[in-house]
């Protein structure tokens, strides 16, 4: 049973670039949510994805957009980058079960460094 | 309100000792406690979960304690190895209802395990 996977595992990309990261759930999760870790912090949530829908967004600015597939497959948009955009990005994925959200489950992310 | 605060922020112990790690909530629609580890360069791994009907849960050498009334909740590791060493991240979602289960993370715990 394949995990969450995520490509690609290292980005180096220049001020004012925009870059797209991809996330694939984990077989049978339905939704994809999306976190940002700078160097010695945890996780900051970016968004979540669910039936190809943003369904909530946390303190993060319109830069960052995403896109979930009908395979439930996603990607993260950063348009205009700015040097504390550098981090690992971590994609998470989760499925109802049940009547509620079950664990996340989360990739191996992707090491964004700006130059 | 949504903040999860965790200490310490680094720990060190001897091999077989037993490292505590705390964490505290405001929200008190948080109904879902789960505990992560991160190896360098790696995404957070579950590790061990618990909700808040439930005062104590052990999974192997890993134990969660949870005082509903005091908003507290903490990871206890028994018969420390090196293997051990790494990033702890405590974390709280609402799971249930309508919600999609945005993980709010504390700041994290590095624990180095000694030979």
């Amino acid at each position: 049973d394949a995990g969450v996977t995520q490509s690609p595992t290292h980005l180096i990309k220049t001020r004012g670039q925009q870059v797209t990261l991809r996330c694939s759930p984990k077989s049978g999760h339905d939704t994809v949510s999306w976190y940002q870790q700078a160097l010695g912090q945890g996780p900051q949530f970016i968004f979540q994805y669910y039936e190809e829908e943003e369904r909530q967004r946390g303190n993060f600015p319109d830069r960052f957009s995403g896109h979930q597939f009908p395979n439930y497959s996603s990607e993260l948009n950063v348009n205009a980058l700015l040097l504390g955009d550098s981090a690992l990005y971590l994609c998470a994925s989760s499925v109802w079960t049940g009547g509620r959200r079950d664990t996340q489950y989360f990739g191996p992310g992707t090491r964004l460094t700006v130059l | 309100q949504q903040q999860v605060k965790q200490s310490p922020q680094s720990l060190i112990v001897q091999k077989g000792g037993i490292p505590i790690i705390n964490c505290a909530y405001e929200n008190t629609a948080f109904d879902y406690f789960p505990w992560y580890q991160q190896f360098p360069g790696k995404g957070p791994a579950l590790l061990i979960a618990i909700r808040p009907d439930v005062s104590e849960k052990k999974e192997g050498r890993f134990t969660i304690s949870f005082n509903k009334s005091a908003k507290q909740f903490s990871l206890h590791i028994m018969d420390s190895q090196p293997g051990d060493s790494a990033t702890y991240f405590c974390a709280a979602s609402i799971n249930s209802g309508t919600s999609y289960g945005k993980l709010t993370f504390g700041q994290g715990t590095i624990l180095t395990v000694h030979p």
